[in-house]
Formats: C-alpha cells, structure tokens, sequence
C-alpha cells in the first residue's frame, strides 16, 4: 500500500538554527513531490514541488530549500531559521498526471523561538 | 495558481444535505476534478475526484455540470465531525509539469 512518512511531528528551534525535515514515500515510483507550508489561520501554501530527481521548482521566494537524493525521499532544509519559517508543513505526494489522489503527511508543526 | 473559485464559508445543520460549488470556468478536458477537506491542525484529507460523471464514495458525491465548467460537492447528511475547510483543485502545470495548488478554499461549519 502507499505511505508517506513526514517527521518530526513537532519541531521547535531557535532563531539562526538550521533545519531538515525529511519526507519518503512508499508503495510507488516517480512520484510528484510537494512541501507546503501553512501559517497560522491560513491556507496552504506550495513550497517546492518535484518531478524528479534533479527537477525541484521553488514557488516563492523564501529562506528555505529542497533536495531529492532519492526517487522518494524528500528533504526540506533551511541553513538560518527566521520567525517567519514558523509553521505546519506538510510533504505530499501525487502521481504525474494528477488522476487519482494524492497522499500527505501527518505534517510538522515548527515553531522558531 | 489555483484555477477554481468557492465560497468562502458555508454553513450547514447537522443531519441535512450540504452542498458545496466550485467553478472551474478554465478546466482542460484532461483536468480531472479534486476535492480534499482539512480539519484544524491535521493535512487534507482525499474526499473524491472525477473527470466528466458524477462520482460517489463512502464520503460524498461529486456532481459535475455537463460543461464542466463548474462542480458540486454534495455531503448527504452533514455530521459535526464535516466541519472542515473543503478544497476544490484542478491540476495546474508548472516549469516542470502538473503540480497541485490550493486555493482558499470553503469553511463548513455544521450546526446542530
């Protein structure tokens, strides 16, 4: 069956600190990849999405990064955490087509101090 | 960005019917139509998805017009536990192909 496993579950770091929330899936292969954040009483917003290895789009500007080491796995880093980083972000996985559904992780919830 | 357009709240009785609209007036004839719903502090949730007929699951039916330029959530029978923001999403196609994009969505609060 497919999974996706996002941790951890809760995340609180100070401000300047480095972060690495890592995302793998399971259960599939060539998977789109996505990291969304959402502040608090927002929406959600697409951080980073990916087709491939190698092929990761930035969709806002931000202090954050991603990376692909793997078919399914999916890390999101920062190398100086802001206050504004603070969040629930959420890691997903779909297939190419967007023609069944796709799957989320339980999500992170971070908080810079 | 997203490419439908909902209601920003509605509100529902327990135990009665609720339907909520999306429209898609920009939907390709590949787009098939997604519908996830996110409770407070959890991820979305796969509610149900179709490309021309109507669709029914366990959780809901999904009434889509002939045209498809717009589509309708239908819950049968709103329990408190459907209070949830609802989000309508087309695929949307980026520098490196489709990718999934939400919108604001629709806040259902169900009253009993």
């Amino acid at each position: 069956s497919q999974t996706i496993h996002q941790w951890p579950a809760t995340l609180v770091q100070p401000v300047g600190s480095p972060l690495s929330l890592e995302c793998t899936v399971e259960g599939t292969s060539n998977p789109n990849l996505y990291w969304y954040r959402q502040a608090a009483g927002r929406g959600l917003q697409l951080l980073f999405y990916s087709v491939g290895i190698g092929q990761i789009s930035s969709e806002v500007p931000q202090n954050l990064s991603a990376s692909r080491p793997q078919d399914r796995q999916f890390i999101l880093s920062s190398k100086k955490l802001l206050l504004s980083d603070s969040g629930f972000y959420l890691c997903a996985w779909s297939n190419k087509r967007l023609n069944t559904e796709a799957f989320f992780g339980q999500g992170t919830r971070l908080t810079v101090v | 960005d997203a490419k439908t357009t909902q209601p920003n709240s509605m509100e529902s009785n327990e135990e009665e019917p609720v339907h909520l609209p999306c429209n898609h007036s920009t939907i390709s004839g590949t787009d098939y139509i997604h519908w996830y719903r996110q409770l407070p502090s959890q991820g979305p949730e796969y509610v149900i998805h179709g490309l021309t007929s109507n669709v029914n699951n366990r959780m809901a039916s999904l009434a889509i017009a002939e045209d498809r330029k717009s589509s309708t959530l239908i819950l049968h029978r709103a329990t408190l536990r459907d209070a949830a923001v609802y989000y309508c999403i087309l695929r949307d196609v980026g520098e490196y192909g489709n990718k999934l994009v939400f919108g604001a969505g629709t806040i259902l609060r169900v009253k009993s």
